[in-house]
């Protein structure tokens, strides 16, 4: 079974400090995707990133950027000078085809609160 | 309107009532799905819709009827529930086939049953 880790519950960080989030997932698959979501207070997730699993290049989006690491089956995501605006709860999700009818179904992690204080 | 909306954002119900929670996607998608996201568990998978056919069903309870009436409306009616079912219920659509699929979700519907 498909199995998404985000040890950290909580993280109380200063403005313009940099943060890192982590993500440790499981799966039997050889190909597979994972994603970062973003829930602000609103309630709606938000997609930040997709990652295959045959690509691990990091990726960097203005202050986002990801490390994935195979080997340690890993998917950590670091926010550089962070912002009051970044608070919100960050989920990291598994995906995994759905083999009768199509489609994919993601394995959330437990998500961890970022509150950044001014 | 764009993305996915959902209707209502907030429903107090109680233990005998009916209710409907109504998703519409504006994304031209394929396939549509309901979470349940309850405090301090995960985001659980409740339902998946491809091309209006149920493709899972992941042993939610039977006071849970989806409706996918097309590709672009899905819907959860709602009857006997029960205080353990209020939560936040989140819609997603994507499109199946493309490599890049991505499920991209709507702001919640967020159920109290009393």
């Amino acid at each position: 079974a498909q199995k998404v880790t985000q040890a950290q519950t909580e993280i109380s960080v200063v403005e313009k400090e940099d943060v890192t989030l982590d993500c440790v997932y499981e799966t039997r698959d050889t190909t597979y995707y994972l994603f970062w979501y973003k829930q602000p207070p609103s309630g709606e997730l938000v997609f930040l990133i997709r990652r295959n699993s045959f690509d691990e290049q990091n990726e960097i989006s203005g202050r986002y950027s990801w490390n994935f690491q195979k080997s340690t089956s890993s998917f950590n995501f670091t926010i550089t000078a962070s912002q009051v605006v970044d608070s919100a709860v960050y989920f990291c999700a598994l995906s995994e085809p759905i083999l009768t009818g199509g489609g994919n179904k993601l394995t959330f992690g437990t998500g961890t609160q970022l509150k950044v204080e001014l | 309107e764009t993305g996915v909306t959902q209707t209502p954002r907030h429903l107090v119900m109680g233990m005998t009532n009916k209710k409907s929670l109504k998703c519409e996607q504006h994304l031209g998608h394929n396939a549509m799905y309901w979470y349940k996201q309850s405090a301090k568990k995960p985001l659980e998978l409740m339902f998946v819709y491809n091309f209006k056919e149920q493709t899972e069903n992941n042993s939610v309870p039977s006071r849970f009827s989806p409706e996918c009436p097309n590709s672009s409306h899905l819907f959860l009616h709602l009857h006997t529930l029960q205080p353990e079912d209020s939560a936040l219920y989140l819609c997603a659509s994507s499109q199946v086939g493309l490599s890049q699929e991505t499920q991209y979700f709507g702001p919640g519907t967020r159920l109290l049953v009393l």
